[in-house]
């Protein structure tokens, strides 16, 4: 069946530090991967996207890269900052049933 | 975009009763989704809402236990019944409305924290 699999948390970094959360999956098909954020008593929102392989998105200073070869999708920032502090969560769309398959979540802290 | 709100935010309560809880959306949607998201762990998708129809429930929910009324394309409510512990969870609405790119995305309320006593 599909799954997404996140690095544990939490993740704790200092501002400016570089950002790496893992996330690789299982589907079968041909999925789109999503990293969504929640930050504190806020819903989820959708940070970016990827719809086939080799494509990156991007947004606010955050990427990741759609890796078939590997089934993975790591989120990755330069350069984090304290407002970047929430929770990110990793999810594919299923092809087939067009529903999203979350991972567990990864809590970020950034210290200043 | 979408705004969605949830209500009540949270909520305290007993084992066995029942709490409703309530989304609206400022758009008119077909398919409005109801998430699980137990203390530290993933969203689980409960049920898809289709306006007009029987809401479809995912493996391991079921109707006597989360009830769900879709009276009309912006409005949808979740019932969470005869309550226990196990029940404690965030509780999350969804709906999926085209973005100003033109693609499909998936928008989600703030969702309601439920704790059972």
């Amino acid at each position: 069946g599909n799954s997404v699999t996140q690095m544990e948390g939490p993740v704790t970094l200092s501002e400016e530090a570089f950002l790496t959360i893992n996330c690789t999956y299982t589907a079968t098909g041909y999925p789109s991967l999503f990293w969504y954020v929640q930050y504190p008593g806020e819903g989820l929102q959708l940070l970016l996207k990827a719809t086939k392989a080799d494509d990156k998105g991007s947004n606010k200073g955050f990427e990741a890269t759609y890796r078939k070869e590997t089934t993975s999708f790591h989120l990755e920032k330069g350069s984090v900052q304290v407002s970047d502090s929430a929770v990110y969560f990793c999810a594919l769309k299923n092809s087939n049933t067009g529903k999203l398959i979350f991972g567990q979540g990864t809590t970020l802290q950034v210290k200043p | 975009s979408a705004v969605i709100s949830q209500k009540p935010s949270r909520d305290i309560c007993q084992r066995g009763t029942s709490l409703t809880i309530q989304c609206q959306v400022d758009s008119q949607v077909t398919m409005m989704f109801w998430y699980r998201q137990q203390p530290g762990q993933s969203l689980t998708l409960i049920a898809t809402a289709n306006q007009g129809s029987e809401a479809t429930y995912e493996s391991g929910f079921v109707i006597d236990k989360f009830p769900i009324s879709r009276p009309n394309l912006t409005f949808s409510t979740l019932t969470v019944s005869n309550m226990s512990p196990e029940d404690s969870s965030i509780y999350l609405c969804s709906v999926t409305l085209i973005n100003v790119e033109g693609y499909n995305e998936q928008f989600f309320g703030p969702g309601t924290r439920l704790t059972v006593l």
